[in-house]
């Protein structure tokens, strides 16, 4: 079975400063996808970052960015300039073709004025 | 395009009865799945359709059942209600099932057992 691990359940950061959740996975697969959601506080649940795993090229959208180390199962997420509008809860999610996703249990972050 | 919608938004029941959540995904989307959201738990994959098949399934017991329709709508039925169904029922859709699509989540259920 797939899993997808955070192992960082809450985080802060300071308004415009770096910040990177973590998230590993395990699987046999070799061609998979990555992403990361953003859920907000009493809001929907929505798209940050997309990764297919057989580009090399790390993603990126605007002040998000992955580090996606595919030998060691590894895709974490750094967001810069950290803005108020990130706090949220953070989840990492895995799919391979076929099959449902997996997400794992997420990362609350908080963004601090 | 309109986005996910998901009806009702609030829902309290009693141990015992049964619920019907309904979900509409965006229009072109033939995928749909259902996540049941706690905080202990965190998403849980309840089941997935995608052109009115069910293509996969979620370790839930048999009171957790769905159906599609023809034009992509989903319902998810929970049966004999226990309180550990209270939870955020979320509906997600996309356009193809298991390729790697973007999921698209609605607003969620937000499921009360008394």
């Amino acid at each position: 079975a797939q899993t997808v691990t955070q192992s960082q359940p809450e985080m802060s950061v300071q308004e415009a400063e770096t910040v990177t959740l973590s998230c590993t996975y395990d699987t046999s697969e070799s061609n998979y996808y990555l992403f990361w959601y953003k859920q907000p506080p009493s809001r929907q649940m929505i798209l940050v970052i997309r990764q297919e795993a057989y580009k090399q090229q790390n993603a990126t959208e605007n002040r998000f960015s992955v580090n996606f180390q595919k030998a060691a199962k590894s895709f974490s997420l750094k967001i810069s300039d950290s803005q108020l509008g990130d706090t949220a809860m953070y989840f990492c999610a895995f799919i391979y073709y076929g099959q449902n996703f997996v997400f794992g249990p997420g990362t609350r972050l908080s963004v601090l004025p | 395009k309109a986005g996910v919608t998901q009806t009702p938004r609030y829902l309290i029941k009693t141990r015992g009865q049964q619920v019907t959540l309904s979900c509409s995904p965006i229009s072109g989307h033939r995928s749909v799945s259902w996540y049941q959201q706690t905080p202990g738990q965190g998403l849980q994959f309840l089941f997935e359709y995608f052109s009115e098949t069910q293509r996969n399934k979620g370790n839930f017991p048999g009171r957790f059942s769905g159906r599609q329709f023809s034009n992509s709508r989903s319902e998810m039925n929970v049966s004999t209600l226990e309180l550990g169904d209270s939870a955020l029922y979320l509906c997600a859709s996309s356009l193809y099932s298991g390729q790697g699509n973007e999921q698209f989540f609605g607003p969620g259920t937000r499921l009360t057992v008394l």
